[in-house]
């Protein structure tokens, strides 16, 4: 089975830093993913993680400890348009699992 | 635009009327998932395929849904006798072998 934990909503201030956690418990886990969605649309593709360490891409990095079944994307110069939920998704070889998402506000 | 897409985008039915939805994955994308997504909750899986064969369905999966994907390539997902508790939005999403889901737009379904 799955079981994922984030927390449910955050807020921070444009131009600043925020850290997203993710703990996990899973089954046939192979590496984990983040999404990001904005209300009323679908999820996009933002990173995968399988090995342990951080991949940093822009604005946004994401870390992973397999040993510790934790995850955390990190947002940097915060702008209002990354108002959206992040959802953590551990996955195996054939299909990931969605946590419930952390909304994030970004406030002036 | 060669990404995911879904028709329709929006669908409104009354109760025990039937419901079908399509999607169209990237083109060279041999996975292909469905997913429900409420309200404040994350997406959750329904089944997925592997080419033309369907490899799992969730046990969400009540014997109202049915899935296909004929020839490989676009997949419908069919709703019988649709109840209001299957108002959602239903996603789609396709993945080469190892690399991460890109979703479509959705559908969403409004069952009155």
């Amino acid at each position: 089975g799955q079981n994922i934990d984030q927390p449910t909503e955050m807020t921070a201030t444009e131009g600043a830093i925020v850290q997203i956690n993710c703990t996990y418990q899973t089954s046939g886990f192979n590496g984990l993913f983040w999404y990001q969605q904005h209300a009323g649309e679908a999820p996009t593709f933002l990173s995968y993680n399988v090995l342990d360490g951080l991949e940093e891409k822009g604005r946004f990095s994401s870390f992973l400890s397999r040993s510790k079944g934790y995850s955390y994307l990190l947002l940097k110069e915060l702008q209002m348009k990354d108002s959206a939920s992040y959802l953590c998704a551990p996955g195996g070889y054939q299909k990931v699992t969605f946590g419930t998402g952390t909304k994030l506000q970004v406030i002036p | 635009d060669t990404g995911v897409s879904q028709d329709p985008r929006h669908k409104i039915t009354k109760r025990g009327q039937n419901v079908t939805f399509r999607c169209d994955p990237i083109s060279e994308h041999n996975r292909l998932y469905w997913y429900r997504q409420t309200l404040g909750q994350g997406p959750e899986f329904l089944t997925y395929f592997q080419n033309e064969a369907q490899l799992e369905k969730s046990r969400l999966l009540s014997d109202r849904f049915s899935a296909e994907r004929p020839k490989g390539s676009f997949s419908t997902l069919e709703i019988q006798r649709t109840e209001q508790g299957d108002s959602a939005m239903y996603l789609c999403a396709s993945s080469p072998e190892t690399l991460g889901q890109f979703f479509g737009p959705g559908t969403r379904l409004t069952v009155l």
